[in-house]
């Protein structure tokens, strides 16, 4: 069974930066693109970026693009997504999804737990 | 940039049939995707490529995608039903998603 299980909630201060972690189980880690998404309190998805964990290849959403940096363990089959010079409106919900992309299945599957960012000072 | 657009909330009630649309610029051209969203998880998907359901994923949940509108129908409605649905789908190499629509069953 396919899991994505994704590090601890994390409290940060205005201009520090994040590293969240999301572990892959179930499935060839390498075979797959780790893409990122976040959601605010109380609003919608907001997809940031992904990674290939074979490459090390990525492509950032343009919002995200000076801030953002992802990349892989494959020894330990985990993605990581850092975020530097964090603001107040960062806070949010990081989530890691996988994206299955064959000639006759593509769908974002499945989402890690999430990991609550917080910033504040 | 491309966007989706979708109405904030629908309601329906029990049984009945639930329609979520999601707009965009000749969306029918692309594949569209749906998640379900309940309060403090993760989202789910439901649908993909247009049509296509997750093992998992109750039959009464469908899609379709035709010119600029994506739609999930949920039939005979339940109360477990009642969440934030997503659409989602791709410009270029970047992923795209609707703002959410609350579905609420009364």
């Amino acid at each position: 069974q396919v899991h994505l299980v994704q590090s601890g909630a994390e409290v940060k201060k205005p201009g520090a930066s994040v590293k969240v972690s999301c572990r892959a189980s179930g499935y060839t880690f390498t075979g797959y693109n780790m893409h990122w998404v976040r959601q605010a309190p109380g609003q919608g998805l907001e997809w940031m970026g992904w990674t290939n964990p074979s490459s090390g290849g990525t492509s950032y959403a343009h919002k995200f693009q000076d801030r953002v940096i992802m990349t892989s363990d494959t020894s330990i089959n985990t993605a990581y997504m850092e975020l530097n010079r964090l603001r107040s409106d960062d806070t949010a919900i990081y989530y890691c999804v996988r994206l299955v992309n064959t000639i006759d299945d593509e769908r974002l599957d499945p989402w890690g737990q999430g990991t609550l960012v917080t910033v504040s000072s | 940039s491309y966007e989706l657009t979708q109405p904030p909330s629908v309601s329906v009630s029990p049984g009945q049939t639930a329609s979520i649309t999601c707009s965009g610029d000749k969306l029918g051209d692309r594949y569209s995707s749906w998640f379900q969203q309940k309060p403090g998880q993760s989202p789910v998907l439901v649908i993909h490529q247009d049509d296509k359901r997750p093992s998992g994923i109750p039959e009464r949940f469908s899609g379709s995608n035709s010119e600029n509108t994506a739609t999930l129908t949920i039939s005979e409605t339940q109360s477990m039903d009642e969440a934030d649905y997503y659409c989602q789908a791709w410009d270029s190499r970047s992923v795209v998603f609707g703002g959410g629509t609350k579905l609420t069953v009364l």
